[in-house]
């Protein structure tokens, strides 16, 4: 079983729709939680950032963190065509040495 | 301020060379990691280099190596290569805290004939 595990869809929702994404983990060492978003032939770049538990809001964007139950999500709000990517997701004891889920491939259709 | 600029962008080569790859952090970035991006095993972490010295290490078999030079620049190098290691690498920097983020440059392309 991986440590981190991420549904890799892949995802489709109309214009406007609130995307929910999540990933479980199992190890109860992870402190450091982020969410990158990944467009076709490009690097991964940081959407948001977690330390422990609790909630972050970014404009469009909210990450939730439930270490109890070992449970983040990332909720996108008022979602565009632009939002269209692989969303995944990161975490790590220390701030480096990321162990990533396997990426979920969203679609926003006009 | 610039990104993380990694080199080549693309390479191909063919089994039983060996390939090096090019990393330049951004600048004022001490901490340089390196990960493999596959569509069957996702993103794993090789290693990460800070201040000239390995940190970290992941899983991956002694033919992956690497190193950091004075100025933060990085290279990985993979030796004999395999038609398994045609990936996505990605190197990522970051500053000197415990809780600086990772911010990853566009990736080198391999592919392994």
């Amino acid at each position: 079983q991986k440590e981190v595990e991420q549904d890799p869809g892949p995802l489709s929702v109309p214009e406007g729709a609130i995307v929910s994404l999540n990933c479980t983990y199992s190890n109860s060492a992870f402190q450091y939680f982020m969410w990158y978003r990944q467009y076709s032939r490009k690097g991964p770049e940081l959407l948001m950032y977690t330390y422990s538990s609790g909630n972050k809001e970014d404009g469009r964007f909210t990450a939730q963190v439930d270490k109890s139950s070992k449970y983040i999500s990332l909720f996108i709000r008022d979602s565009q065509p632009s939002d269209s990517a692989t969303y995944l997701c990161a975490m790590s004891e220390g701030a480096q040495k990321l162990v990533f889920g396997q990426g979920t491939r969203l679609t926003i259709n006009p | 301020k610039a990104g993380v600029t990694q080199t080549p962008r693309y390479l191909i080569k063919t089994r039983g060379q060996q390939v090096t790859l090019s990393c330049s952090p951004i600048s004022g970035h001490r901490s340089v990691s390196w990960y493999q991006q596959t569509p069957g095993q996702g993103l794993q972490f090789l290693f990460e280099y800070f201040s000239e010295t390995q940190r970290n290490k992941g899983n991956f078999p002694g033919r992956f190596s690497g190193r950091q030079f004075s100025n933060s620049r990085s290279e990985m190098n993979v030796s004999t290569l395999e038609l398994g290691d045609s990936a996505l690498y990605l190197c990522a920097s970051s500053g000197t805290g415990a809780a600086d983020t990772q911010y990853f440059g566009p990736g080198t392309r391999l592919t392994v004939l």
